[in-house]
């Protein structure tokens, strides 16, 4: 099946710096979102991404679907940013499941 | 504001109890997951429902069942609860009737979640 790996595996950043978060696919995809998990465990969608760039305020995405990586861009970090930033993609045409990355655990420091 | 909730944060059960997880969502939608998520392992999908009576298995169902008699509910079932079984549980629920293949293109809407303990 599609594998899905995320880089780096964790991060540490003073508040103010920007990250780059990377997902990597193995396949070609139909679907692809980015996730946030805060420090309490909630979830939250992103971005719904599978090709393209979007923007929502400090946050951006880019999808390569033809290189089948996706980034997701944090810029002028603040605390509340902390978390686990997860992709999750779907296949769609060859198979019915949705596979998530193991994360990219952010952490930022005041 | 989609309120989804899960009926309990923690939950302390022994090996071989019947276990009952459950989630509710007061916005009217056709989609309800459950996940569990475990440590270096991300979300893994166990049940999937797109409609009232109607479900789909996901990645791991082995060991486990799903109850969707109302629209607004979505129960996960341990028949026989096991040590690996031990985890956090994640409920989920989406806007629109989406096959599980097409689920995704929705923002999904998630609870607090419940720690599971199977002693």
């Amino acid at each position: 099946g599609i594998q899905v790996e995320q880089s780096p595996p964790d991060l540490i950043l003073q508040e103010g710096a920007n990250s780059t978060l990377r997902c990597n696919f193995s396949d070609s995809v139909n679907n692809l979102q980015w996730f946030h998990q805060n420090p309490w465990g909630q979830l939250i969608n992103l971005f719904y991404i599978p090709s393209g760039t979007k923007q929502n305020g400090r946050l951006s995405a880019t999808t390569v679907a033809t290189e089948r990586y996706s980034l997701l861009y944090i810029s002028s970090s603040q605390t509340t940013d902390s978390g686990v930033y997860f992709c999750a993609v779907e296949q769609g045409w060859r198979d019915d499941k949705i596979i998530f990355g193991k994360g990219t655990r952010l952490h930022i420091l005041p | 504001d989609v309120k989804v909730t899960q009926s309990s944060r923690y939950l302390v059960k022994r090996t071989g109890e019947k276990v009952f997880l459950e989630c509710v969502q007061d916005m009217d939608h056709e989609n309800m997951f459950w996940y569990r998520q475990d440590p270096g392992l991300g979300l893994r999908l166990i049940y999937f429902s797109y409609d009232v009576k109607m479900k789909e298995k996901g990645d791991i169902p082995e060991g486990y069942s799903v109850s969707r008699e109302k629209k607004e509910r979505f129960s996960l079932i341990l028949e026989s609860a096991s040590t690996n079984q031990t985890s956090m549980y994640l409920c989920a629920s989406s806007p629109t009737g989406a096959a599980l293949r097409e689920s995704l293109r929705d923002e999904q809407y998630f609870g607090p979640g419940t720690r599971l303990t199977v002693t």
